[in-house]
């Protein structure tokens, strides 16, 4: 189906260990986007990609890392998980084309809770 | 960052109308959104308005931007049971390639 993916949908994991969460779009999205979503702070930027191979920091970046090989996908992964990266992350794509309004569209999100 | 601010809850009777209020920060801003996040989901634009606007209309939706005190309100008339989710109002300053995310406004609907 056509869309934006996200997987898993839930993860529980422990201190310490690697996570992977996996986007794929499949609309050929230039833009593709990383956000976290924790309660009295709404959506805050993990990292963004405007194309394969580029990726450029947000507002909260430390202890993630995301790659960007292929257009359709934008893995995030968490290299060290720590409790404060329990959150539910949300990827989006966006196609920036010139008069475009920007608008975002978002996976359903992945729920990680980090023992 | 640019700080967006909602207030974190609100709570109307079916019937009635709901106003969720946000102000922002860049007055550079070209677009500013409001999205619905459905209990499980992912957001969904519900509407924007471009910032030469005051006020757009879209069936139910009111959305009033008051450029001068940075503040965009979206309006529910007749709020219903199905209306009840997490708003976020988000803008996007000139030149960003990002949109930046109030905290977000719940919103219960009493029958």
């Amino acid at each position: 189906d056509a869309g934006i993916t996200q997987s898993p949908r839930y993860k529980i994991t422990e201190t310490g260990r690697q996570v992977t969460l996996m986007c794929h779009q499949t609309w050929s999205h230039s833009y593709m986007f990383w956000y976290r979503q924790d309660l009295g702070h709404g959506l805050r930027l993990i990292y963004y990609s405007a194309a394969a191979d580029i990726t450029d920091k947000g507002e909260v970046p430390d202890g993630y890392v995301v790659s960007r090989s292929k257009t359709e996908n934008f893995p995030l992964t968490l290299e060290s998980a720590t409790r404060s990266q329990t959150s539910v992350y949300f990827c989006a794509s966006s196609d920036r084309g010139q008069g475009d309004t920007g608008e975002l569209f978002f996976g359903e999100g992945s729920r990680l809770t980090v023992l | 960052g640019e700080d967006v601010e909602q207030s974190l809850f609100l709570s109307v009777r079916e019937g009635d109308s709901s106003v969720i209020n946000c102000t922002y920060t860049d007055s550079s801003s070209t677009y500013l959104y409001w999205y619905k996040q459905e209990p499980g989901a992912g957001l969904q634009l519900l509407t924007y308005i471009f910032s030469n606007m005051d006020m757009k209309q879209d069936q139910r939706l009111t959305v009033l931007l008051n450029k001068k005190d940075k503040h965009l309100s979206l309006r529910i008339a007749d709020t219903q049971t199905g209306d009840s989710a997490i708003y976020f109002c988000a803008e996007r300053p000139s030149g960003a390639n990002n949109l930046f995310f109030g905290t977000g406004t719940r919103l219960t609907v009493i029958p």
